[in-house]
């Protein structure tokens, strides 16, 4: 069975451009999650999909970040237009939603972001 | 407010040595969640363990055991006979509620194992 994978691995910008991050989850997983972690400080939430409807976009740091799950399958996240302090890596995680499976949260690689 | 702290930055050990990682946590909450991940150099956070607010009993898998001590709010992770492999970034993390809710991360602890 696939893992969660996420495109691009890499991605180098200038400021002031947009990149879209792709996440597939793990197929079936109603839950989708969006983490960062910037340099040197913690993995930070940033939102989370059941299926393709926002369940919580608390994290989300401003307008200049857009995610959607079309489908309820693959998820983007858009970043229009990029800033310097957006460098990092986005990490994508995916659950089940069922109480059995008991929301363990299995991420991808990541995609590093640097905006320069 | 909800916290995760690991304290330890970085830990370097000898092959075959024990070690612990600690991690201490906050919430008001009296149902909760907590994990430990590991990263490995190839990136992606690898699940190790999921342990609810509910069930104090520790657990050893392998060379890895889980200590948990509400008393103390602390989940610590104990590798014995630390072998090279282990060399990662190990993340703990809180999760608040029944629900499906967002992972809250501590900094983490990289380990070091050498030969």
């Amino acid at each position: 069975e696939a893992g969660v994978t996420q495109f691009p691995s890499h991605s180098v910008i200038e400021k002031g451009q947009t990149v879209t991050l792709r996440c597939d989850p793990i197929s079936g997983h109603d839950n989708l999650y969006w983490y960062r972690r910037v340099m040197g400080k913690e993995i930070k939430f940033l939102l989370h999909f059941v299926k393709e409807s926002k369940q919580d976009e608390s994290g989300m740091p401003n307008n200049r970040f857009l995610a959607e799950r079309t489908g309820g399958t693959y998820s983007t996240l858009k970043v229009q237009p990029a800033e310097l302090e957006d460098s990092g890596v986005y990490f994508c995680a995916s659950s089940l939603g069922t109480a059995l499976a008991k929301n363990i949260q299995y991420f991808g690689a990541g995609t590093r972001l640097s905006v320069l | 407010a909800q916290k995760v702290t690991q304290a330890q930055t970085e830990i370097s050990v000898v092959e075959k040595e024990d070690v612990t990682l600690d991690c201490v946590y906050e919430t008001r909450d009296t149902t909760y969640y907590l994990f430990w991940y590991k990263q490995p150099p190839s990136g992606e956070l690898v699940f190790l363990i999921r342990r609810n607010s509910f069930d104090e009993q520790n657990e050893i898998s392998g060379r890895y055991s889980w200590n948990f001590q509400k008393s103390t709010s602390s989940f610590n992770f104990t590798i014995t006979a630390s072998q090279v492999v282990d060399s990662a970034v190990y993340f703990c993390a809180l999760s608040e509620g029944w629900d499906y809710n967002k992972l809250i991360f501590g900094a983490g602890t990289r380990l070091a194992v050498h030969p």
